[in-house]
């Protein structure tokens, strides 16, 4: 069982790059995120998916693009980097709320350590 | 906007201690409380789940309780063990999932 696959697990960019962090479930979970999480804030909701062709945002998504084409798949792109970026990016999936996966626990990826210069 | 506090931030005991983390949210209204546990460079992994209809759930020497009405669950670890060392983190859901700050929890042999 694969669960949630985040790559690549290290990157680091210049200011001013652009890059795709990739995420993929095989749980066949309607729900995606993507989180942020600095030191002594815990983690914070950039973007959300309750399912394939729907995203939202969470609390802070300035600088982040989603596109959710599959329900498999959930890529969070940062368009132009800035050092404020730099943080470790975990990606999660569950069943939605209501729905036949509901009792089910949210599951993380790995996480992604992105370093911006 | 639902937030979610954890206290302490940080606590040490010794091995064999029994301990409590807590977990405080302002917005009643959610679906379901999660207790998750994170080693220092790693993901999250979930310990237990709390339905809203729930009060507790029990996995092993772990134990935590939902009072939905205050906006407040705890997280009970019995007879701790320096394998327990990690940080655990609450979070509450209803159509997204708001973490707390956590909890860096040290168990001394």
């Amino acid at each position: 069982n694969a669960g949630v696959t985040q790559t690549p697990k290290f990157q680091v960019l210049k200011t001013g790059q652009s890059m795709t962090l990739q995420c993929a479930q095989d749980m066949n979970h309607e729900y995606m995120s993507w989180y942020r999480q600095d030191p002594g804030m815990g983690l914070r909701l950039i973007h959300y998916s309750v399912g394939a062709g729907i995203t939202d945002q969470g609390e802070v998504p300035n600088g982040y693009n989603v596109s959710r084409s599959t329900t498999e798949d959930f890529p969070l792109r940062l368009l132009s980097a800035a050092p404020s970026q730099t943080s470790v990016y975990f990606c999660a999936s569950r069943g939605l709320t209501g729905g036949p996966n509901s009792n089910q626990p949210q599951h993380f990826g790995d996480g992604t350590r992105l370093s911006i210069l | 906007k639902q937030e979610v506090t954890q206290i302490p931030a940080a606590l040490s005991v010794p091995e064999g201690e029994n301990l409590v983390l807590n977990c405080s949210f302002t917005d009643s209204a959610i679906y379901n409380l999660q207790w998750f546990r994170q080693d220092p460079g790693k993901g999250l992994t979930s310990l237990l789940l709390i339905q809203s209809s729930q009060r507790e759930q029990t996995s092993g020497r772990l134990n935590a309780s939902l009072d939905k009405s205050s906006g407040r669950s705890t997280l009970y670890i019995a007879a701790s063990q320096p394998g327990d060392s990690a940080t655990y983190l609450c979070a509450v859901s209803n159509n997204d999932m708001r973490f707390g700050a956590g909890t860096r929890l040290t168990v001394k042999p």
